[in-house]
């Protein structure tokens, strides 16, 4: 049984650019949701997808989208990178839209932005 | 803003030791109250979770203590082992929201 898989694990990106990263939710989960956590703290809410709509989303500017495909993929766009965005970024998967219950998380994805 | 406080940052404790990590919600409309355990390089696992209608709720070596009244939370891990060494994460998490704590480093020496 597959869990949550994020690609790529690591990349380095220059300031002005822009990311996609990408996540598969573990079977049978319809829910994505991405977190961003910087060095030394706990992982930050950016927003979640259901039914490939952005059900939630946390204090991030629109610098940051998003998309759900048909299979529950989900992608995190970052556009205009800043050297703030440095972090990993963990998706989340879980069985409907309530945050109130298990969300299983991926390895994430570390973003370094020179 | 910070809604789940959590203490301490580090801990060091002796193979064997209990390990206790404390934290600390302000609304009280949260319902769910997730631990996570997060390894170097990996992301964070669901170790346990409670919610507020128990006060205790413990799975081997882990529980989780739980006072609504004061609107704190805690996990304790018994007979801690180095394999144990990590950092844990609190949560606090309603229908359409969830906050986490700022994690502790937990250090098991042997």
């Amino acid at each position: 049984d597959a869990g949550v898989t994020q690609s790529p694990t690591h990349l380095i990106k220059t300031r002005g650019q822009q990311v996609t990263l990408r996540c598969s939710p573990k079977s049978g989960h319809d829910t994505v949701s991405w977190y961003q956590q910087a060095l030394g703290q706990g992982p930050q809410f950016i927003f979640q997808y259901y039914e490939e709509e952005e059900r939630q989303r946390g204090n991030f500017p629109d610098r940051f989208s998003g998309h759900q495909f048909p299979n529950y993929s989900s992608e995190l766009n970052v556009n205009a990178l800043l050297l703030g965005d440095s972090a990993l970024y963990l998706c989340a998967s879980s069985s409907g839209q309530r945050f109130n219950q298990p969300q299983h998380f991926g390895d994430g994805t570390r973003l370094s932005i020179l | 803003q910070q809604q789940v406080k959590q203490s301490p940052q580090s801990l060091i404790v002796q193979k064997g030791g209990i390990s206790i990590i404390n934290c600390a919600y302000e609304n009280t409309a949260f319902d769910y109250f997730p631990w996570y355990q997060q390894f170097p390089g990996k992301g964070p696992a669901l170790l346990i979770a409670i919610r507020p209608d128990v006060s205790e709720k413990k799975e081997g070596r882990f529980t989780i203590s739980f006072n609504k009244s004061a609107k704190q939370f805690s996990l304790h891990i018994m007979d801690s082992q180095p394999g144990d060494s990590a950092t844990y994460f609190c949560a606090a998490s309603l229908l359409n929201d969830m906050r986490f704590g700022a994690g502790t480093r937990l250090t098991v020496k042997p």
